[in-house]
């Protein structure tokens, strides 16, 4: 039972750049999400799923798009990577709205 | 919209001390989450408390929630190196279907 697993780790991107963030749980939770976490701060959400083909915005979310076409996957792509959105990325599933949140390794992600 | 505040910001203690963070909503919470962080990790759920009052203890980590459940605290008791990391509050609100709401973090670092 791997959790929440998340690819790759690290990445270096340039301006303008894109790429996409995997996300992956096996423990057949409905709820996903995604934050962005910035050096010495708290965790921002980006977007989060309820399930397999729903998704929504949340705090932060320009410059970003998810999909969720299966209930394990959620990617989130970064379309034209800007300084700005250098930052650790973590990935979280929940069985439902009230229950805890287990979160993946993250991804550090910095666009140079 | 709903905000979860937690204080401090930062905290540093003699090893051996006691610590406690605070967190404040300004809405009632339905429930209340906390979360650890260390330097370099993920959040890792530690609790969730749901009655008005509701105190729970962990070895050295007490939880507590407000009568009105609004406010919430941790308190750590004659802390060690190992406590050393950040700690989140993440609250929902009363009756309603929405997502847990994070509080930007308790960074907690002990001086030896």
């Amino acid at each position: 039972n791997a959790g929440v697993t998340q690819t790759p780790k690290f990445r270096i991107l340039k301006i303008g750049q894109s790429m996409t963030l995997q996300c992956a749980q096996d423990m057949n939770h409905n709820y996903m999400y995604w934050y962005r976490q910035d050096p010495g701060m708290g965790l921002k959400l980006i977007y989060y799923s309820v399930g397999a083909g729903i998704t929504d915005k949340g705090e932060v979310p320009n410059g970003y798009n998810v999909s969720r076409s299966t209930t394990e996957d959620f990617p989130l792509r970064l379309e034209l990577a800007a300084p700005s959105q250098t930052s650790v990325y973590f990935c979280a599933s929940s069985y439902s709205l009230v229950q805890p949140q287990h979160f993946g390794d993250g991804t550090r992600l910095s666009i140079l | 919209g709903q905000q979860v505040m937690q204080i401090p910001q930062y905290q540093h203690v003699q090893e051996g001390e006691d610590f406690t963070t605070y967190c404040n909503s300004s809405t009632t919470l339905s429930n209340i989450q906390w979360y650890k962080q260390r330097p370099g990790g993920h959040p890792v759920f530690l609790i969730q408390l749901v009655k008005s009052g509701e105190v729970k203890k962990q070895k050295r980590l007490t939880f507590q929630f407000g009568e009105a459940k609004k406010n919430s605290s941790l308190h750590i008791t004659a802390t060690q190196t190992t406590d050393v990391g950040t700690y989140f509050c993440a609250g929902q609100r009363m009756n309603r279907d929405d997502k847990i709401i994070f509080g930007k973090g308790t960074r907690l670092h002990i001086l030896p």
